[in-house]
This record gives C-alpha cells, structure tokens and sequence, in this order.
C-alpha cells in the first residue's frame, strides 16, 4: 500500500507570510497531484507534477516533485485569506484510483 | 458545462436505514470513483466504476455497502443498515475513457447517523 504522509497537518498564518507544506512517500509515484478543498466542497485540482525535480508555478503557488519521485511541496508566497483551505496531494493508486494523503489545514488570518 | 453533481447534498438518517447517495458525471465521462472522508482527514477511496462493471471496490467495506453505475442515470452508492460510523462526507469523482485518473470532484453528500 503507498501511503502519503502530508505535514504540518495545521498551519495558522497572518497575511502575507510565506508557507511551504510538504507531502512525502517512502514509495516512488509516477506523478503527483495536489488539491484545494473548501469546507462544504469537493477537491479541485490545482497541479499534477509528473517529472522528478519538477517544479510549477501557479499565481503565488509553487509546486516541487522530488528528484526521486517520493516527495513534494507545495509553497505559498505572500499568503492571503483566499488559500484558506485543506490543501491535499494525491497519487495515483491500482485501477487508475487516487490514494490521498491526510491533508493541511491552512488557514490564513487577516 | 455541468460538473459532478452529487445529490443529496445532506442526508440525515437513523441507524438500521437506508442511505442512498447519487453521482451524476461530468457529460462524456463514462468512469465514477467513490471517495469517502471523515472530518479533517484526507480522501479514502472506495469503489470505481464504469457503465454498468464494477472495476475495483477494494475499498469498499464487504458488509452494508454497493455501488452502480447502470446504462442510464446516476451511479448510486448504497449503505444499509448504516450505523455511526458511516457519517461521513462521501465524494464522486469522474473522468473520460481516456483519463488515467479521476481529475473532477462534486461538492459531496454529507451523511449524518442519529
């Protein structure tokens, strides 16, 4: 079973700080995907990462594969109140299935 | 363009009865995953269907609960006899033929145990 280990698992921030969530594995993943779900919401995707040492940038979000596919991070520059969210990695599983990591909680005060 | 629409969207029942929550995919998508998730924890993945097969359950539990998809309508995942444990967000994803995994989520059924 792959498992995703995802820390911190909460983070409280003031506006305008910078973050770095991380998502780990000790199995190697042929791509990573992360997520931003709002309560009452389903997940919406933000990123898939497929190369190793992969890095994407998205607005303040920047994404990052580990060279040796097992790792990821996610940073945020500049935090705003708008990425409050439960932000989660997902990899791919058996029969195209996705197997989610636990999640971080962020929220960021005004 | 319609996303995954999941009804209901909150589902109230008391333990020994029937909970049926609906997955209607994305227009074009032919494959349906089932996801449940329990207050702050991440996405724990049930079942996964196309038209009419069951392609992998192995995370469904054996007692209680089935999945559909049938030729027309919405895919259906049925509790019986649900007790607390059950309550829970449950979540459908869907994706085309082609897709190698689910990319498109709906908003959930959130089931409540009295």
């Amino acid at each position: 079973t792959q498992l995703l280990e995802q820390s911190p698992q909460f983070l409280s921030i003031q506006e305008g700080e910078n973050l770095t969530v991380y998502c780990n594995s000790s199995s190697v993943f042929s791509s990573l995907q992360w997520y931003r779900q709002e309560p009452g919401e389903g997940p919406v995707l933000l990123v898939t990462v497929v190369t190793g040492g992969e890095v994407k940038k998205l607005k303040r979000l920047t994404f990052q594969f580990g060279d040796a596919r097992k790792d990821s991070s996610l940073h945020i520059t500049a935090a705003q109140p708008g990425d409050t969210g439960l932000y989660l990695c997902a990899g791919p599983g058996s029969a195209r299935q996705l197997t989610f990591g636990s999640g971080t909680q962020l929220t960021v005060l005004p | 363009n319609a996303g995954v629409m999941q009804n209901p969207r909150h589902l109230v029942r008391r333990r020994g009865q029937e909970a049926r929550l609906r997955c209607s995919p994305m227009k074009g998508h032919s494959h349906v995953y089932w996801y449940r998730q329990l207050p702050e924890e991440g996405l724990k993945f049930m079942v996964y269907l196309q038209k009419e097969n069951i392609i992998d359950e192995s995370g469904m539990p054996k007692e209680r609960f089935s999945a559909e998809f049938p030729k027309e309508g919405p895919s259906i995942l049925r509790i019986q006899q649900v007790v607390r444990g059950d309550s829970a967000a449950y979540f459908c994803a869907s994706s085309p033929p082609e897709a190698i995994r689910p990319q498109h989520f709906g908003d959930g059924t959130r089931l409540s145990i009295l």
